[in-house]
């Protein structure tokens, strides 16, 4: 199976400032990856899908960058909503997998 | 607005069995891809299983092949899980999701499946 590694694991930020999480594949996976945000208490939200292309309706300071095994997720200016987990899941092979996930919160 | 419910969640002793369900509003279930998600308390998201949109097709987690079971019936807009010989570490929130090209669009609220004697 192909693994995912987040980087960081956690991550302390303001308001504001620019964010960026990391995904590693173990293998190369094109373009097949994606990216969700889980809120506490709520079902995780697509953002990002074939690594780069932005879901309807999720804000434009979202961005996502990559092919092959690495991959980033950048938030260029974080608000209040944005303090939450972030996975990255390929779909280029089965198993499907997820990384471990990146948690942000508020420094 | 697409709508995913679970049910079917509960305590379940070792080695019991159990049917998860999830029902699909808002969107032409008979065409859609449909994947069962857990996540246990605290923890990361694992993908369990896919079904593809006449469920001819099954794709399964090396940690439950053999055990669980993913289908469908498109006459009733309904996606269900049917898990057997349950351990204590297929405890967890389960997620029903709906395929987008390989992502996952929209998932459902959950329903909880705790494996303990």
């Amino acid at each position: 199976a192909i693994q995912l590694t987040q980087s960081p694991s956690s991550l302390s930020a303001s308001v504001g400032d620019r964010v960026t999480v990391t995904c590693r594949a173990s293998q190369g996976i094109t373009s097949a990856l994606a990216w969700y945000q889980q809120r506490p208490g709520e079902s995780p939200k697509l953002l990002i899908y074939d690594a780069s292309t932005l879901q309807g309706g999720v804000p434009s300071r979202f961005s996502g960058s990559g092919s092959g095994t690495d991959f980033t997720l950048t938030i260029s200016s974080l608000q209040p909503e944005d303090f939450a987990t972030y996975y990255c899941q390929q779909f280029n092979t089965y198993p499907r997998t997820f990384g471990q996930g990146t948690k942000l919160d508020i420094k | 607005e697409v709508q995913l419910v679970e049910s079917g969640g509960g305590l379940v002793q070792p080695g019991g069995s159990l049917r998860l369900s999830c029902e699909v509003s808002g969107v032409p279930f008979n065409i859609c891809w449909m994947h069962w998600v857990r996540q246990t308390p605290g923890q990361g998201l694992v993908w369990v299983a896919l079904i593809d949109s006449d469920g001819s097709s099954t794709f399964y987690a090396d940690s439950v092949k053999g055990r669980f079971v993913i289908s469908r019936d498109n006459t009733k807009n309904t996606l269900y899980l049917q898990m057997n010989s349950l351990r204590a570490e297929d405890t967890a929130l389960y997620y029903c999701v709906k395929d987008y090209f390989g992502s996952m669009d929209v998932w459902g609220q959950g329903t909880t499946v705790t494996v303990s004697s």
